[in-house]
């Protein structure tokens, strides 16, 4: 069956500009996490959807960021006013949701490869 | 807080030896414990997972773990390396028990393994 999506697959941006990452989970999953991946931080997670709603956007690292869920489903990562910092890989991760706490399996997307200029 | 210490981030093994990948942990309830692999350019992809049931955990392309709650640890091995084998694997963490909320994975920096003809 097809694996979480994520687009664009690249994207290279200005400085100051805003952008928008895209997420499609596994069909059903009702978890759906974003996470972050630099050559400085490592792997970090941003925020977890359960449903349309956000239980913890702990991870997001400034009030320039922010996401959406919508219809339970697709979810978009905004940055705005992007900096060079900002450059990173971020993934997209889906699991059932079905039960609480971290046992499930996330499956992960490829990530869109986000530069900074 | 929960937090993951994978030791060495570089580890060569000669083609047919065998693989182990350190991984130790730092939870304050009981853990759920996970290994990715991470091919280039790709999302990560789950090996195996430790969920409070078997302590000796086995998992896609001949790849074990065993958790040692004594030790706080959780190696990842393989008997006999393979050329293919050659990529980055993260440890992971999540907090243990049933609660939403508690979802979110927190990774160690990751061990790149290079395989030796």
């Amino acid at each position: 069956g097809a694996g979480v999506s994520q687009s664009p697959s690249n994207k290279v941006t200005e400085k100051g500009k805003d952008v928008e990452l895209r997420c499609d989970p596994i069909s059903g999953h009702t978890a759906l996490y974003w996470y972050r991946q630099s050559l400085g931080q490592g792997l970090e997670f941003l925020i977890y959807f359960q449903g349309n709603s956000a239980p913890d956007k702990s991870g997001l690292p400034s009030d320039r960021f922010s996401a959406e869920r919508t219809g339970g489903s697709v979810s978009t990562l905004t940055i705005q006013r992007t900096q060079q910092e900002d450059s990173a890989v971020y993934l997209c991760a889906s699991s059932l949701g079905s039960s609480g706490g971290g046992a499930e399996t996330q499956y992960f997307g490829p990530g869109t490869r986000l530069l900074v200029l | 807080a929960q937090s993951v210490t994978q030791l060495g981030s570089h580890v060569s093994v000669s083609e047919g030896a065998l693989v182990l990948l350190r991984c130790n942990y730092s939870s304050s309830v009981p853990p759920y414990l996970f290994w990715y692999v991470q091919y280039p350019n790709q999302g990560l992809q789950l090996l195996l997972k430790y969920t409070s049931a078997a302590t000796l955990v086995k998992g896609i392309n001949g790849f074990e773990a065993e958790f040692k709650k004594s030790e706080t640890s959780f190696h990842l091995t393989k008997p006999s390396a393979h050329m293919s084998d050659a990529t980055e694997y993260f440890c992971a963490v999540s907090e243990g028990g049933s609660n939403f909320g508690n979802e979110k994975l927190t990774f160690g920096t990751g061990t790149r393994l290079t395989i030796i003809p």
